[in-house]
């Protein structure tokens, strides 16, 4: 089963608008890490945000914030005032708290990422 | 936020040959992460490199085809051995920096295999 879901391949936005990217995920651990990366064609990786499981309020980066919702397991990003520059591939990520190595310093498994596309 | 940085971020090699791939942190780590990137997919994780320890790697990658180096705290190495076409793929190296959320990525490296 797949832990990192992102059910959007391709979305559309205007210009100045606000867009939603969806992530659900799967653990049992009680700790991890949420995280949502920007990839543009350069293939570099962006860090964008990131969100404790142990985290209260939603996380808040500039224009990025993320919608945590525990319950439902879901991380899902919202990029408000979309601009040209934030066409790219974006990826949501979680660090499960034992992983591997355990606590705050394991790796990352990813979705297979969804292509935001800004229209203007 | 870590600064790590990676090179080189692209090459063309021919068939057969070896790639070394390095990563500087600016900081020091315990623990770097080398993922592939193979065209059109997501990031899958090569292995672990941790400083005086052999690398532990994930299942389908061998010690043989990507062997890695861990010097020291802030450098490692990524080498794809005996390359194919099959290789051709972005490979990136990450680490966390402790007691911090982010997990922080190099610039990616660009492989062609002809």
């Amino acid at each position: 089963a797949q832990k990192i879901t992102q059910t959007q391949p391709g979305m559309f936005v205007q210009e100045k608008e606000a867009v939603t990217l969806d992530c659900t995920y799967d653990t049992s651990d009680q700790s991890y890490g949420l995280f949502w990366y920007k990839q543009p064609s350069s293939g570099e990786m962006i860090f964008l945000i990131y969100q404790g499981s142990y985290d209260e309020q939603n996380a808040t980066e500039g224009r990025y914030s993320l919608n945590f919702q525990k319950a439902r397991k879901s991380a899902n990003l919202v990029i408000s005032a979309s601009q040209l520059g934030d066409s790219a591939m974006y990826f949501c990520a979680m660090r499960e708290g034992r992983g591997n190595y355990g606590g705050s310093q394991g790796n990352l498994i990813f979705g297979k990422g969804t292509k935001l596309s800004v229209k203007p | 936020s870590a600064v790590i940085s990676q090179k080189p971020s692209r090459d063309i090699c021919q068939r057969g040959t070896s790639l070394t791939i390095q990563c500087q942190v600016d900081s020091q780590v315990t623990m770097m992460f080398w993922y592939r990137q193979q065209p059109g997919q997501s990031l899958t994780l090569i292995a672990t490199a941790n400083q005086g320890s052999e690398a532990t790697y994930e299942s389908g990658f061998v010690i043989d085809k990507f062997p890695i180096s861990r010097p020291n705290l802030t450098f490692s190495t990524l080498t794809v051995s005996n390359m194919s076409p099959e290789d051709s793929s972005i490979y990136l190296c990450s680490s966390t920096l402790q007691g911090a959320g982010g997990s922080f990525f190099g610039q990616g490296t660009r492989l062609t295999v002809v």
